[in-house]
């Protein structure tokens, strides 16, 4: 069965560093999705894509968040400058045709 | 705008009894709905979804929701409760009003504790 997958599943940085976190969504599904998950909180929407474009994208996604589909397969999430409140699960999620979005495993960032 | 709300943070059930899990939601036109379930430290799985279709939806695992529209509830029920679902529940609406290709909006979870 097709699934999302993302690495690394545990990521650790320095605080002022940037991270790429990958995902590899379902292949014939057409839009992306970024979540995160602070610890003992609910899971908050970041942004979607569609058709190589931002579609939507939440409050918590500025400046120092981006989004790229770089080869067609991969899917990535970026932060330019972490700070320690980025710690947090992050998922990605694939939609296919009647809005079922899959979620990926998810990375763990932490931020020290 | 859409919005979920779980009652209870926590459920505790003994194996065997009956499993509800309130969720109502906001919104003015009916939404896509769904539950998810996330088990410790993975991701999060579909249970089921609600997409306008029949009103009472079966998912994985034997569970079940009722879509009602006139109390704007969405709540899951299992007959009989197992150890193996012991887990955190969450429902979320489809922030596109019809549904289509929105993005999620959660409730804040239910955990879900089965005794012996």
């Amino acid at each position: 069965e097709p699934e999302v997958t993302q690495t690394p599943s545990h990521q650790v940085t320095q605080m002022g560093q940037e991270v790429i976190l990958r995902c590899v969504p379902i292949s014939n599904h057409l839009y992306f999705y970024w979540y995160r998950q602070i610890l003992g909180q609910k899971v908050e929407f970041l942004v979607s894509f569609y058709n190589n474009e931002i579609s939507e994208k939440s409050e918590i996604f500025d400046d120092q968040f981006s989004v790229e589909r770089p080869d067609g397969s991969n899917f990535t999430l970026k932060i330019r400058s972490t700070k320690l409140e980025d710690s947090a699960m992050y998922f990605c999620a694939s939609t296919g045709v009647h809005n079922e979005q899959f979620f990926g495993p998810g990375t763990r960032l932490t931020v020290l | 705008a859409q919005s979920v709300t779980q009652l209870g943070s926590h459920v505790s059930v003994s194996e065997g009894a009956l499993v509800l899990l309130r969720c109502n939601y906001s919104s003015s036109v009916p939404p896509y709905l769904f539950w998810y379930v996330q088990y410790p430290n993975q991701g999060l799985q579909l249970l089921l979804k609600y997409t306008s279709a029949a009103t009472l939806v079966k998912g994985i695992n034997g569970f079940e929701a009722e879509f009602k529209k006139s109390e704007t509830s969405f709540h899951l029920t299992k007959p009989s409760a197992h150890m193996s679902d012991a887990a955190e529940y969450f429902c979320a609406v489809s922030s596109r009003l019809g549904g289509s290709q929105g993005n999620l909006i959660f409730g804040k979870g239910t955990k879900l504790s089965v005794k012996p």
